[in-house]
């Protein structure tokens, strides 16, 4: 059974760069036709799609955000990473892993961890 | 982009009951519609795929139909384990966006 554990800093504080982890594990993430993903949600708020990322780096971001962020994946260790630069209170949200099936939906999620913008 | 309006925001209903949430796209996105089940605290989790394709594992009590930029969602017979909220999700070419959710109350 797949699993995705997300590895998150709980609090990051305005103007800082914010740096998550998603470890995969049973199964690979190298596999060709999987990609993987970040979706967040704000307390008490809807969900938005981050960005997305395949075995090999192609990556694709949600206009509202590429400005600031980047993906990176780790196949060695079987891990995709996240980071958002210029954080604001507005920032604070749980912050899922997932993986996108076909490209068109996200089959597999982590638990999900809160991450609050604050000084 | 394309926005996905769902309707109703809130839907107040009881066990046994048939209930139907609609989703709308702002421009056509042919069948690649997703339908997610979120209980609080919790992860979403995938219901339908495109448009009408069940989920391993999900009741058959769930259903999609629609295409182009109407889409539903009808849960048959409400159970209590049903009282959630629900999202759409659209893929449009590499990018995605939800809902803004409805809420399934228990009446």
């Amino acid at each position: 059974q797949l699993q995705l554990q997300e590895s998150v800093p709980g609090l990051v504080k305005p103007s800082e760069t914010l740096s998550l982890t998603c470890t995969v594990s049973g199964g690979f993430i190298s596999s060709s036709d999987m990609y993987w993903g970040w979706i967040r949600q704000p307390p008490g708020k809807g969900l938005e799609w981050i960005g997305t990322i395949n075995y090999s780096g192609i990556t694709y971001y949600n206009p509202s955000l590429t400005s600031r962020v980047s993906m990176s994946v780790d196949t060695s260790k079987n891990q995709f990473s996240l980071r958002m630069a210029s954080v604001t209170a507005a920032d604070t949200a749980v912050y899922y892993c997932c993986r996108i099936r076909a490209l068109r939906f996200f089959d597999y999620w982590g638990q999900g961890s809160l991450v609050t913008v604050s000084s | 982009d394309i926005q996905m309006t769902q309707s109703p925001s809130t839907l107040s209903a009881s066990v046994g009951d048939r209930v139907t949430i609609t989703c709308r796209a702002s421009q056509t996105i042919g069948r690649w519609l997703a339908w997610y089940q979120q209980k609080p605290g919790k992860a979403p989790k995938i219901l339908i795929y495109d448009a009408s394709n069940l989920q391993s594992g999900v009741p058959s009590r769930f259903s999609g139909g629609g295409s182009g930029a109407e889409f539903t969602l009808t849960i048959s017979s409400l159970q209590p384990d049903d009282f959630a909220t629900y999202y759409c999700q659209q893929s449009n070419g590499y990018l995605y966006t939800f809902g803004q959710g409805t809420k399934l109350e228990i009446k």
